[in-house]
C-alpha cells in the first residue's frame, strides 16, 4: 500500500482565498483524522471520521473550516476564506479501528499571505 | 480536561549517553503510542503499548507503560545522531477513536 496520500504538498495562497486539502486514506482503514501542526499550538486534532461519518469536529477552529468524506477513499478539508493564522502543516491520518495506531500522511504545508 | 505531558520538551545529549523521556497522562487509558517526527517530515509510529507493564524495544529505543502511575517512558540507550528527532506520546481520547498527543520532546544528539 502507498500509505496515506495527501495533496497538495505545499500550498501558498492569499488571504481570503479558498483552500482545499485532499487526503486518500490507506485502503481498508475505517477511521480518518485531520490534524493541524504549528510551532505555537503543537499537534491539534481538527476532526475525524468513522466509515465516512464525522464523529468529532470539536477541534475545528471556526466555521471557515469544513471537512467532508464522500467515500471511503477520499476526504477534503476546506478553508474559506483563508487567513494568515491558518498557516500550518495539515496532516491526514488513518487507522483500521478505534484506538489503533494512526498512520500519517506526508502533510500539506499551507502558507496564507 | 484530558492532558498528556511530556518532559523534557527539549533534550540535547551526547552520542553514547543514555536518557529517558517521560510521558504522563491524566486519563485511565490502557493504551499508549509513541511516534517519531523528523524535521519537516510526517509522524511515524514507533511503539504501541497495549497494557500495564508492556515493554517494547527496537534498536536503541525502549518504551514501557505503567497504567497505574499513568506514566510511559521512552529510554534511549547509547544515543546516536540518527535518533535526533521529535518524539510524541499519545493516549486514547474522550471519544472512541481519537488520540490525544503530548507536545513532543525535541531530541538533539550531538557528536
Amino acid at each position: 500500500d502507498a500509505g496515506v496520500i495527501q495533496s497538495p504538498r505545499h500550498e501558498v495562497t492569499e488571504m481570503g482565498q479558498e483552500v482545499t486539502l485532499r487526503c486518500k486514506p490507506i485502503s481498508g482503514h475505517d477511521y480518518l483524522f485531520w490534524y493541524r501542526q504549528t510551532m505555537m499550538r503543537g499537534l491539534e486534532l481538527l476532526i475525524y471520521f468513522n466509515n465516512n461519518v464525522p464523529i468529532d469536529d470539536s477541534g475545528m477552529p471556526e466555521d471557515r473550516f469544513s471537512a467532508k468524506m464522500p467515500n471511503a477513499s477520499f476526504s477534503t478539508l476546506k478553508i474559506q476564506p483563508s487567513e494568515p493564522r491558518d498557516s500550518a502543516v495539515y496532516f491526514c491520518a488513518s487507522s483500521e479501528g478505534p484506538n489503533y495506531e494512526q498512520y500519517f500522511g506526508p502533510g500539506t504545508r499551507l502558507t496564507v499571505t | 480536561e484530558l492532558k498528556v505531558e511530556q518532559n523534557p520538551l527539549f533534550l540535547s545529549m551526547q552520542e553514547g549517553k543514555n536518557y529517558t523521556i517521560y510521558c504522563n497522562y491524566s486519563t485511565t487509558s490502557d493504551r499508549l503510542y509513541w511516534y517519531r517526527q523528523d524535521p519537516g517530515k510526517s509522524l511515524e509510529s514507533l511503539f504501541v503499548l497495549l497494557s500495564n507493564g508492556a515493554v517494547k524495544q527496537e534498536g536503541r529505543l525502549m518504551a514501557s507503560l505503567d497504567t497505574k502511575a499513568r506514566l510511559s517512558t521512552l529510554h534511549i540507550t547509547a544515543a546516536v545522531h540518527d535518533l535526533s528527532a521529535t518524539y510524541f506520546c499519545a493516549v486514547d481520547g474522550r471519544s472512541q477513536g481519537n488520540l490525544i498527543f503530548g507536545k513532543g520532546t525535541k531530541l538533539s544528539v550531538k557528536p
